[in-house]
C-alpha cells in the first residue's frame, strides 16, 4: 500500500519561498503522476499541480507564475516550492498519487504565512 | 475553469436514512470525469467514487455515485455513524482540476 508524508517549515514568512517535500513508500515514484493539493478555511480545496515521473508538469493558472514541482525519482519523493507568499497562502498542503482524481494522500502538513 | 456549486451546505439526518449530495458543474464535465471524497477531520480526503459512479477499493456498497453532464449526485443509502463528514466532489475533465466547496452530513 502506497504511503505519502509531506514534510517541511510549518512557518514561513510573507513574500519567502515556500518549500515542501513529499516521500512515497511503499511504492515507486514511477510511473505515476504526482499533486500537490492545498485547503484553506476561505478557498477549500485547491489543485496546485502535479508531476509525471519522467518531469513533466501542469500547474493551475492561479499559481503558475508562483509555483514549481519538481522530482527525484532516486530518493522516491517530489517537491514543490511556491515563492512569494502572502497570508493567503496559509493552508494544509497535501500531497497526493495523481490519476486524474486523487486516490492516496499524505496526511497534510500546515504551513503559516506570517512575520 | 469548471466551478462545481454542492448542495445543500449542510444535512442533517439520522443513522439510517438516506442521504443525497448534489454537484452542479458550470459546463458539462467530458465523459463524466467525475470524483467523490468524504473527509473527517483531521484527515485527508478518502475517495469514494470516480468516474461519476465506480467505487473505489473498499468502499462499502451503500455510496452510490450517478450524474452526467453538469448533474451529478452521490448518495448514502444507509447512514452508518462514521459516515457523518464533509463530502467533496471533484471534476478532472478539464484543467484546471477544480473541488466543490463541499456539503457537511451531520447528526440530527
Amino acid at each position: 500500500q502506497v504511503q505519502l508524508q509531506e514534510s517541511g517549515p510549518g512557518l514561513v514568512k510573507p513574500s519567502d519561498t515556500l518549500s515542501l517535500t513529499c516521500t512515497v513508500s511503499g511504492g515507486s515514484i514511477s510511473p505515476y503522476y504526482w499533486s500537490w493539493i492545498r485547503q484553506s478555511p476561505g478557498k477549500g480545496l485547491e489543485w496546485i499541480g502535479y508531476i509525471y515521473y519522467g518531469g513533466s508538469t501542469n500547474y493551475n493558472p492561479s499559481l503558475k507564475s508562483r509555483v514549481s514541482i519538481s522530482v527525484d525519482t532516486s530518493k522516491n519523493q517530489f517537491s514543490l516550492k511556491l515563492n512569494s507568499v502572502t497570508a493567503a497562502d496559509t493552508a494544509v498542503y497535501y500531497c497526493a498519487r495523481y490519476q486524474q482524481y486523487f486516490q492516496h494522500w499524505g496526511p497534510g502538513t500546515l504551513v503559516t504565512v506570517s512575520s | 475553469e469548471i466551478v462545481l456549486t454542492q448542495s445543500p451546505g449542510t444535512l442533517s439526518l439520522f443513522p439510517g436514512e438516506r442521504a443525497i449530495l448534489s454537484c452542479r458543474a458550470s459546463q458539462s464535465v467530458s465523459s463524466s470525469y467525475l470524483a467523490w471524497y468524504q473527509q473527517k477531520p483531521g484527515q485527508p480526503p478518502r475517495l469514494l467514487i470516480y468516474g461519476a459512479s465506480s467505487r473505489a477499493t473498499d468502499i462499502p456498497d451503500r455510496f452510490s455515485g450517478s450524474g452526467s453532464g453538469t448533474d451529478f449526485t452521490l448518495t448514502i443509502s444507509r447512514l452508518e455513524p462514521e459516515d457523518f463528514a464533509v463530502y467533496y466532489c471533484q471534476q478532472y475533465g478539464d484543467s484546471p482540476r477544480t473541488f466543490g466547496q463541499g456539503t457537511k452530513v451531520e447528526i440530527q
